[in-house]
């Protein structure tokens, strides 16, 4: 079974601009998280979709936002890039959401690099 | 507060134990984990541990889990140049009505040949 996929894997972007950013769940998975992964803040989590619905939200601005598909497939959208948001931004995908069962592991995709200039 | 701690740095020398350390903070977390990070990679799922376990082991792996004092380990046994990584724990809390997970600070293993 392939695992989670994440394009582009690599960005460059300017402040000012915006980029979107897509994720491909494993087969089978509806839930899809995305978290933003920088070397002073560590593992920050941004939002989790499951059933094309926003289950849960972290503390980042409106700047960041997503969606999920009808096929489970999620893409996350930075508008007006700043510097600080170069980070590595990691999805990760779960059978379910919850918190209660083994079916909520997540499991990581290889994460996309974006560069801000 | 949300905050799962773990070292930064740990060094070991090839073919000895690792035992990486985890203190997390919501005791009704249902399941705990541990993931590995290569450079430039996403995070490989290791091993997770339900919470009404003590103990599991999975090869080379030995999770402990302490929940009266919420501390989680990992032991690698006979630990190789290919281990080293970077290592997160993870707790599945609820609050607010819903549930996230919350990741450790990570502890970079360096094995030394």
């Amino acid at each position: 079974k392939a695992g989670v996929t994440q394009t582009p894997r690599y960005l460059i972007k300017t402040r000012g601009q915006q980029v979107t950013l897509s994720c491909s769940p494993i087969s089978g998975h509806r839930s899809v998280s995305w978290y933003q992964q920088t070397p002073g803040q560590g593992l920050q989590f941004l939002f989790e979709y499951f059933s094309e619905t926003q289950r849960n939200k972290g503390n980042f601005p409106g700047r960041f936002s997503g969606r999920q598909f009808s096929n489970s497939r999620s893409e996350m959208n930075v508008s007006t890039l700043e510097l600080g948001d170069s980070a590595l931004y990691l999805c990760a995908s779960s059978l379910a959401w919850g918190g209660r069962s083994y079916t909520d592991t997540q499991y990581f995709g290889p994460g996309t690099r974006l560069t801000v200039l | 507060g949300e905050d799962v701690e773990q070292s930064l740095f740990l060094s070991v020398r090839e073919g000895d134990s690792s035992v990486i350390n985890c203190t997390y903070t919501d005791s009704s977390s249902t399941y705990l984990y541990w993931y590995k990070q290569e450079p430039g990679a996403g995070l490989q799922l290791l091993t997770y541990i339900f919470s009404n376990m003590d103990m599991k082991q999975d090869q080379r792996l030995t999770v402990l889990l302490n929940k009266k004092d919420k501390h989680l380990s990992l032991r690698i046994a006979d630990t190789q140049t290919g281990d080293s990584a970077i290592y997160f724990c993870a707790e599945t809390s609820r609050g607010s009505g819903t549930y996230k997970y919350i990741f450790g600070t990570g502890t970079r293993l360096k094995v030394l040949a």
